[in-house]
C-alpha cells in the first residue's frame, strides 16, 4: 500500500517568514495530493490540492509543488501569519483508490 | 448545510464500558469514513462505507470495534469493551463516492477511557 512520509514534525517560524513542509510517497500510481489544515481542537479542513498532471498550484499565500519523478510534494506558505499556526497534513491517493493515505502531520507555529 | 455532525464532542468512560460514537454525514454524500487520530499513529482510517455498505474495515483495530450505517444519514462506531488505549479523537468524514480524498470532516469526538 501507499506510504506517506512528512517532514518536519514541528516547524517554528517568525511572522512574515516563509514555511515549507515536505512529503514523500511510495506508490508511483498515486495521482492526487491534498493538504489539510487542522487548527487546535478543530477538524481537518482541505486547503489545497494538486493532481499529478500539474507541477505547481498556487492560492494566494499557499502553493503546492509536485515532483513525480522523485515522488515528493511540498506545501509552501509565504508571509506567514499567527493564524497559520496549525497542524498540516499531506495525503496521497490514486492508483485505483480514492482513499487518501495521510502523513503524520506538521505542527506549524508562527510567532508574532 | 450543517456539515458532518458528530456526537458526543467529548466522552469519558471507564475501562470495560461500551462506547457509541455517532455521525450524521452531509446530505447527499454517499461515502462515509471513520478515522482515529492519536499522537503516536496520526490519522488512521478505520472503516468506510459506500451507499451504506461497508467497503473496507481492514483498519478496525480489533473485534472490540464495530461500525454500522443503517441508513444514508446515520452511522455509529461502537467500542465494546473499551480500553485506555482506545483514548483518541475519532473523526467521521463524508464525501461523494469516488471523492474520498476531498472528504469533509466532522468536529470529532474526543474519547478518554480511564
Amino acid at each position: 500500500g501507499e506510504n506517506v512520509e512528512q517532514h518536519p514534525s514541528t516547524l517554528s517560524v517568525q511572522e512574515g517568514d516563509s514555511a515549507v513542509i515536505k512529503c514523500t510517497y511510495s506508490d508511483s500510481a498515486s495521482n492526487y495530493f491534498p493538504w489539510y489544515k487542522q487548527e487546535l481542537g478543530k477538524r481537518p479542513q482541505l486547503i489545497i490540492d494538486i493532481r499529478s498532471n500539474v507541477g505547481e498550484k498556487k492560492d494566494q499565500r499557499i502553493a503546492v509543488t509536485l515532483n513525480k519523478t522523485a515522488k515528493h510534494f511540498s506545501l509552501h506558505i509565504t508571509e506567514t501569519q499567527p493564524e497559520d499556526s496549525a497542524v498540516y497534513f499531506c495525503a496521497a491517493s490514486g492508483g485505483g483508490s480514492y482513499i487518501p493515505t495521510f502523513g503524520r502531520g506538521t505542527s506549524l507555529i508562527v510567532h508574532p | 448545510d450543517a456539515g458532518v455532525i458528530q456526537s458526543p464532542r467529548h466522552e469519558v468512560t471507564e475501562m470495560g464500558q461500551e462506547v457509541t460514537l455517532r455521525c450524521k454525514p452531509i446530505s447527499g454524500h454517499n461515502s462515509l469514513f471513520w478515522y482515529r487520530q492519536t499522537m503516536m499513529r496520526g490519522l488512521e482510517l478505520l472503516i468506510y462505507f459506500n451507499n451504506n455498505v461497508p467497503i473496507d474495515d481492514s483498519g478496525m483495530p480489533e473485534d472490540r470495534f464495530s461500525a454500522k450505517m443503517p441508513n444514508a444519514s446515520f452511522s455509529t462506531l461502537k467500542i465494546q469493551p473499551s480500553e485506555p488505549r482506545d483514548s483518541a479523537v475519532y473523526f467521521c468524514a463524508s464525501s461523494l463516492v469516488g471523492q474520498g480524498e476531498r472528504s469533509t470532516f466532522g468536529s470529532g469526538t474526543r474519547l478518554t477511557v480511564v
